[in-house]
């Protein structure tokens, strides 16, 4: 089965520690993507790869970091500079063979820092 | 930022009955997506609709897109209680399509 697992689905946290939250994808795309969304709200990107050893800042990328080592890992960190990281986090990837257009969702992240 | 914004917040209708969501954005795009999302799951792309296209269909859903109202409208037909759902749009912040910003979302519910 082609597609993108996030793990763990739910994850617990105390305050002032980082936690890494796992992104895999086997769809062979190129690109990934790394969102946060909050009760009610759309989706806020918070950083993005084009390719491997290369990403860009999204919109909220302060307190959090990533790494593309691998085509298919897209790792993301959430550090304790992250002030309010209780959330629903979400991984997505595109192909550019798509023009990058249609992303690919993984099944998401519930992160909750007490 | 947030670009697309949607209208209604929440809808809810009777099995059968037709359901439309309206969103509205901001910049100058390339292309708009209709997503889709169940509770606490990721999302599903639905349909793209691309800025030289007024109208698209698939299956139950029919997209329109005014681009001088800066505007879209998801359109599904014959609706069914598993339609219940989270319907985003999103669109490429000035044309970067690795730069998606996504509204608020329909709040969508399907009483059998």
């Amino acid at each position: 089965d082609g597609g993108i697992t996030q793990s763990p689905k739910y994850l617990f946290r105390k305050e002032g520690q980082n936690v890494t939250l796992s992104c895999e994808q086997n769809l062979n795309h190129d690109a990934m993507y790394w969102y946060r969304q909050d009760p009610g709200q759309g989706l806020r990107l918070i950083y993005y790869s084009q390719i491997v050893n290369d990403f860009q800042k999204g919109d909220i990328a302060e307190g959090y970091s990533v790494s593309r080592e691998k085509k298919e890992s897209f790792p993301l960190t959430v550090t304790s500079a992250q002030k309010n990281p209780t959330a629903f986090y979400l991984c997505a990837s595109s192909s550019p063979g798509q023009g990058y257009y249609e992303q690919y969702f993984g099944p998401g992240t519930r992160l909750t820092v007490t | 930022s947030q670009q697309g914004e949607e209208d209604p917040q929440a809808l809810s209708i009777q099995e059968g009955e037709n359901a439309t969501m309206n969103c509205s954005y901001k910049t100058s795009i390339n292309n708009l997506q209709w997503y889709r999302q169940n509770s606490g799951r990721g999302l599903v792309h639905l349909i793209l609709i691309r800025s030289n296209e007024r109208e698209k269909h698939s299956g139950r859903l029919r997209v329109t897109l005014d681009t001088s109202k800066k505007s879209s409208s998801l359109l599904i037909t014959a609706s069914r209680a598993a339609d219940t759902a989270s319907y985003f749009c999103a669109t490429d912040n000035w044309g970067n399509n690795n730069d998606m910003r996504f509204g608020a979302g329909t709040r969508l519910t399907v009483k059998p």
